[in-house]
């Protein structure tokens, strides 16, 4: 079965990094994922797609602080140069036979 | 620039129904697959149904097959979602998403959502 599985929560300093896991169920270690951003009160936006091979191609207008690499089965999002407004959920996202599924969701708080 | 707007949310009551309506612009609607997801308060993302940029192709989560139908008009560029036989646990905000490309399975535009209350 395919699930995808994310830390609940995650902290760092003002003008720090951070780096996100997202990891995928035995057997789909070579899946590609997506990750979404959902500041609070906001609609989730599109962030980057990350292949198994840590090649990534990030959504329009989206700053060059977000990168992601990949390592076996895990998936990574680093932020870099935190800011207040990147406080958010961060959700992971892949697709399967015909369905989506999405992580449970790292939620970021800024220091 | 592209956006997507979501309508038709409310109230309503278990066993009702209820149309919710997108209204894509800022780009060429009819060669995109599109999808809806939806967020129960205060949990995560929860992926509802797509459909192929020509609409030959429609999927459905396990928990809205057979209750709920994706459609969409490519002449007013409007995606929908017929919802019947409404639950309490179909609460949600519905976000409507652009995929990546003809289908994809990936999102890469979301609207801000319409949110929708079953209740008794």
């Amino acid at each position: 079965q395919l699930v995808l599985t994310q830390s609940p929560s995650a902290s760092a300093s003002l003008g720090a990094s951070v780096k996100l896991t997202c990891t995928l169920s035995s057997g789909h270690s070579n899946y590609a994922i997506a990750w979404h951003q959902q500041q609070p009160e906001k609609g989730p936006r599109y962030l980057m797609k990350l292949n198994s091979d840590g090649s990534h191609f990030r959504g329009d207008g989206i700053p060059d602080r977000f990168s992601g690499s990949s390592s076996g089965a895990e998936r990574y999002l680093t932020i870099s140069s935190l800011q207040s407004e990147d406080e958010a959920d961060y959700y992971c996202q892949t697709w399967g036979t015909d369905i989506v599924v999405f992580g449970g969701g790292t939620k970021l708080t800024v220091l | 620039q592209v956006q997507v707007v979501e309508s038709g949310g409310g109230v309503v009551q278990p066993g009702r129904s209820l149309r919710l309506s997108c209204a894509a612009s800022g780009f060429t609607f009819s060669t995109y697959a599109m999808h809806w997801v939806r967020q129960a308060p205060g949990k995560g993302l929860e992926w509802v149904a797509a459909i192929s940029y020509d609409g030959s192709y429609k999927y459905y989560a396990d928990s809205v097959k057979g209750r709920f139908t994706i459609s969409r008009d490519d002449s007013k560029n409007t995606l929908f979602l017929q919802m019947n036989s409404l639950r309490v646990e179909d609460t949600a905000v519905y976000y409507c998403a652009r995929d990546l490309g003809l289908i994809s399975f990936y999102f890469d535009y979301w609207g801000q959502g319409t949110l929708v209350t079953v209740s008794s």
